[in-house]
C-alpha cells in the first residue's frame, strides 16, 4: 500500500515568487492535514480537511497561503507571494478520522526562499 | 496553554547502549500520547499510541511509559542501533474525539558505532 505521496520532495525560489505543493493521501483517508515545520521543531498545523471541507484553517496565513482540495482526494498548497521566513518543510498527513486519529505523514517538501 | 516539553534536546550514545528519552506535558483535556519517530528529510513515523488507561507500549526495541497523573512520558530504546539516529517527536491529543495535536519539539538522538 503506497503511503502519502508529495511533490515536489525539493523546491528553490526567490521572494515574492509563487509555489504550489502538491500532496496524494492514503487511499480511503478522507482527513487530510498541511503541516509546517521549521528546522528543530515540532510541525504546526496550517490547515485540517474532512473530504472537500476545510473545517480547520484557523492558523493559515491567508493573505498568501491557500489551500484545495477540490475532489476530496489530492490536495495543493500554495504561497504567494512567498517571503524569506516561508523556508521550511511542509508535511502533509492523512488519517481515516477515526479514534485515535493516527495520522500518516508523507516526507514533506523543503521549501528554499532566496 | 496546551503544551508539550521534551529533554534532553540531544543526545549522542554508542552503538548497543540503552537511553530514555523524557515528555512532560500540560494537555487538557488528555486523549492520548504518541511518540513519533523522524528521520532526516523524511516525514513522522508513528511508534507508539498511548491512550490515558495504559502505563506501558512496546514497539520492538522501544517501550513507550505514561503517567497520567503526573502528566509525564518516556520512550525507552533499548540495544540502540545505528539506524535509531532520528528526532523523537512526542505529541499529546487534545481533547475527546478530536485529532487536534500538540507537538513537542522533538529529542535529536545520534547513535555512533
Amino acid at each position: 500500500e503506497a503511503g502519502v505521496v508529495q511533490s515536489p520532495r525539493y523546491k528553490i525560489i526567490e521572494k515574492k515568487q509563487p509555489v504550489a505543493f502538491w500532496c496524494n493521501p492514503i487511499s480511503g483517508h478522507n482527513t487530510l492535514y498541511w503541516y509546517l515545520q521549521n528546522l528543530g521543531q515540532g510541525p504546526e498545523l496550517l490547515i485540517r480537511y474532512e473530504n472537500e471541507e476545510a473545517v480547520d484553517d484557523s492558523q493559515l496565513p491567508k493573505d498568501r497561503f491557500s489551500a484545495e482540495r477540490l475532489k476530496g482526494v489530492d490536495s495543493t498548497l500554495k504561497i504567494q507571494p512567498a517571503e524569506l521566513g516561508d523556508s521550511a518543510v511542509y508535511l502533509c498527513a492523512s488519517s481515516l478520522g477515526l479514534l485515535p486519529h493516527e495520522q500518516f505523514f508523507g516526507p514533506g517538501t523543503r521549501l528554499t526562499v532566496l | 496553554k496546551n503544551q508539550v516539553e521534551q529533554s534532553p534536546q540531544s543526545l549522542i550514545i554508542l552503538e548497543g547502549k540503552n537511553c530514555t528519552l523524557q515528555c512532560n506535558y500540560t494537555v487538557s483535556p488528555f486523549s492520548n500520547l504518541r511518540w513519533y519517530k523522524q528521520d532526516t528529510g523524511r516525514g513522522p513515523v508513528s511508534l507508539t499510541i498511548m491512550t490515558f488507561s495504559e502505563n506501558t507500549k512496546s514497539n520492538g526495541r522501544y517501550t513507550a511509559t505514561l503517567d497520567a497523573d503526573t502528566k509525564q512520558s518516556s520512550l525507552h530504546i533499548t540495544a540502540s542501533q545505528l539506524s535509531d539516529s532520528a528526532s523523537y517527536i512526542c505529541v499529546v491529543s487534545a481533547g475527546y474525539n478530536t485529532d487536534k495535536l500538540i507537538f513537542g519539539t522533538g529529542t535529536r538522538l545520534q547513535v555512533f558505532p
